[in-house]
């Protein structure tokens, strides 16, 4: 079954870029029809979708970061990265990354949108 | 976009009692697009119920979903201990993006 594991720097410089990388194990990231999802949690707060991206390569972002983010996968790794530039202390949060289904099941057989395998996350200070 | 709004903030329940979640949205939501998750501490969340009423794949069936247009539902029939935690919704928006309610916290009366 598949899981996935976020690995990065749990520390980050005021200004600098945050990095991380999921990684798909226990399949392969080709394997169906999904998007790539990364979403972050500020200790206490709710959960904000950051991006995503298909191993197609294309990505979709959340507006008010759009600017900060970018998104790439790597196939031959099964892996895919977040990166968020010109990070503040409201960039502290935990990262999870997300499998992401978006559009048809054959499952199901209908349209479906949900996300179903999670990585455990991982926390980003931001400081100096 | 979308907004979600969750309600109660805290539900204070006891176990085996009933509880009734609520996920309203600022504008009409297809039901394809509304989830549910389970979240404990220091865990991810976990994917309950997708297309507003459609239980995912090892989820016990007292929880369910229901609703349309603006207004769902997240309903646990008889709370388990273990079902003591953080639920939020979630949609599927144009652009494409996904919005998240700000959660109910579910806790020991």
């Amino acid at each position: 079954q598949v899981q996935l594991q976020e690995s990065g720097p749990g520390l980050v410089k005021p200004s600098e870029t945050l990095s991380l990388t999921c990684t798909v194990s226990g399949g392969s990231i080709n394997s169906g029809s999904y998007y790539w999802s990364w979403i972050r949690q500020p200790a206490g707060k709710g959960l904000e979708w950051t991006g995503r991206i298909n191993t197609s390569g294309s990505t979709n972002y959340n507006p008010s970061l759009k600017s900060r983010v970018t998104i790439s996968v790597d196939t031959s790794k099964n892996q895919f990265s977040l990166r968020l530039s010109s990070v503040t202390a409201a960039d502290t949060a935990v990262y999870y990354c997300a499998r992401d289904k978006s559009g048809y099941s054959g499952n199901d057989s209908m349209d479906v949108y949900y996300m179903d395998v999670w990585g455990k996350g991982t926390t980003v200070t931001v400081s100096s | 976009e979308i907004v979600l709004t969750q309600s109660p903030g805290t539900l204070s329940l006891s176990p085996g009692d009933r509880a009734t979640l609520s996920c309203r949205a600022s504008q009409s939501v297809s039901s394809s697009y509304l989830a549910w998750y389970q979240q404990k501490p220091g865990q991810a969340p976990r994917l309950l119920i997708y297309g507003a009423s459609s239980r995912a794949s090892g989820i016990p069936d007292r929880f369910s979903g229901s609703g349309s247009g603006t207004d769902f539902t997240l309903t646990i029939s008889r709370l388990e201990p273990e079902d003591f935690a953080l639920y939020y919704c979630q949609q599927y928006g144009s652009s494409p993006t996904w919005t998240f309610g700000q959660g109910t916290k579910v806790e020991i009366k």
